[in-house]
């Protein structure tokens, strides 16, 4: 079956600019979650959802930073006023929650530049 | 807070045996491993609750010490394809938020 989806798969933006990172994940999975991962670093944690509510949003570094899933399945990153320090590779996973087990099924990743 | 894992690296001849540790200073719930190659996104490998379940691969094995907060995973007559970069996840109670270690990167040679 498809896996976790992201599009785009690379995004090069100007420092100040808006941009929104989409997710597509395994169909029927319940929770989701988006990770940020620098180079040479493991992913970190921003955000986990379960169903259309944000159950955990503790990882988000501030105010600039946002995420929705309006009707359980997509889900959108959005970040405001981007800044360098935000180029990393934004990787969104999913998972199912009813087995009791946690595993999380990984997209590729968008690829966040920001000049 | 994030696990410690080692070694940072390792490089090994095919058929070669290895083991990578992930250590936390707080209690664990489970820990979950995933092998990335570069360019690639995470892939799953094993899970190991709290209590001694655990789910994954076949020819992939951990152990988890709960007394330590301590998982290791072991491989195993290594070929080309362990290649890549490991990653021990954990979480501290039942609230899907997992952390990653840093990442311990294996090479294997023929």
């Amino acid at each position: 079956g498809a896996g976790v989806s992201q599009t785009p798969s690379n995004k090069v933006t100007e420092k100040g600019k808006y941009v929104e990172l989409r997710c597509d994940p395994i169909s029927g999975h319940t929770a989701l979650y988006w990770y940020r991962q620098s180079l040479g670093q493991g992913p970190e944690f921003l955000i986990y959802f379960q169903g259309t509510g944000a159950a955990d949003d503790s990882g988000l570094p501030n105010d600039r930073f946002f995420a929705v899933r309006p009707e359980g399945s997509v889900s959108t990153l959005k970040i405001q006023r981007t800044e360098r320090g935000d180029s990393a590779v934004y990787l969104c996973a999913s998972s199912s929650t009813g087995t009791g087990y946690n595993e999380q099924f990984f997209g590729p990743g968008t690829r966040l530049t920001v000049l | 807070q994030q696990p410690v894992q080692s070694p940072q690296a390792v490089i090994l001849r095919e058929g070669e045996d290895a083991v990578i540790n992930c250590s936390s200073s707080k209690a664990l719930y489970s820990v979950h491993w995933y092998r990335q190659k570069h360019g690639e996104a995470p892939v799953f490998l094993m899970i190991l609750l709290k209590g001694g379940e655990q789910k994954g691969h076949e020819k992939i094995s951990a152990s988890f010490n709960e007394k330590k907060q301590q998982s290791s995973l072991y491989l195993t007559a290594s070929q080309l394809s362990y290649s890549g970069t490991y990653f021990c996840g954990t979480e501290f109670q039942a609230d899907y938020k997992l952390s990653f270690g840093a990442g311990t990167t294996v090479t294997v040679r023929a």
